[in-house]
């Protein structure tokens, strides 16, 4: 059971370059979220959605783009990459049932570091 | 502003040294508080939830405990196995999709 898995794991841009994150999770969970970390500031939502075909904007939302076309895939997006997007970006899902519903447990990647030179 | 604030940044420990990490907020109606244990290159791994103040949960050498206005994490008897950083996050009852993290504490466990 593989869980949650993020690609690339690292990858250095330059300025005004594209790229797309992928998350990919086996668990069937509904709820999914892309966060970024940077040193000092902790974990900060970026985007989520609560189900395949939605998404919805967190905290720090301005110049990414999400899809969940599908349930096991949720895509962040960067159109066009700024040196501020350079940070630790992790995915992380949560079931609608069960006992880690109860509990609220959210499943997170291993994360992808980004570099925007 | 809803926001989660921990202390210590960096603990430094010896083995079987006992200590608690503290982890203050405010948020507008809280729904749960959650701690999480990240090692170095990897991803946040759940410890805890609490839902109400005076709530306690245990697991192994960690205890987290629950009031109105902060949380803390004991560990007794720390081994080097328990260095990590640890983070603390708060679910506001308005939103339950949106999940404020602190910026974490650093324990170093040294046998």
């Amino acid at each position: 059971n593989a869980g949650v898995t993020q690609t690339p794991k690292f990858r250095v841009l330059k300025t005004g370059q594209s790229m797309t994150l992928l998350c990919a999770q086996d668990m069937n969970h509904e709820y999914m979220y892309w966060y970024r970390q940077d040193p000092g500031m902790g974990l900060r939502l970026i985007h989520y959605s609560v189900g395949e075909g939605t998404t919805a904007k967190g905290e720090v939302p301005d110049g990414y783009n999400v899809s969940r076309l599908k349930k096991q895939n949720f895509l962040l997006g960067l159109e066009s990459a700024a040196p501020s997007q350079t940070s630790v970006y992790f995915c992380a899902s949560s079931p609608t049932s069960g006992r880690a519903l109860a509990k609220n447990i959210q499943y997170f990647g291993a994360g992808t570091r980004l570099s925007v030179l | 502003e809803d926001q989660v604030t921990q202390s210590p940044e960096a603990l430094r420990l010896q083995e079987g040294e006992s200590s608690s990490l503290n982890c203050s907020y405010t948020v507008s109606g809280l729904r749960g508080l959650f701690w999480y244990r990240q090692d170095p290159g990897k991803g946040p791994e759940f410890l805890f939830t609490l839902y109400s103040a005076g709530e306690e949960k245990e697991k192994e050498r960690l205890k987290a405990t629950l009031t109105k206005k902060e949380s803390f994490l004991h560990i007794t008897a720390p081994k080097p196995e328990d260095s990590a950083t640890y983070l603390c996050a708060v679910q506001p009852v308005y939103n339950f999709n949106k999940f404020y993290f602190g910026s974490g504490t650093k324990l170093n466990v040294k046998p």
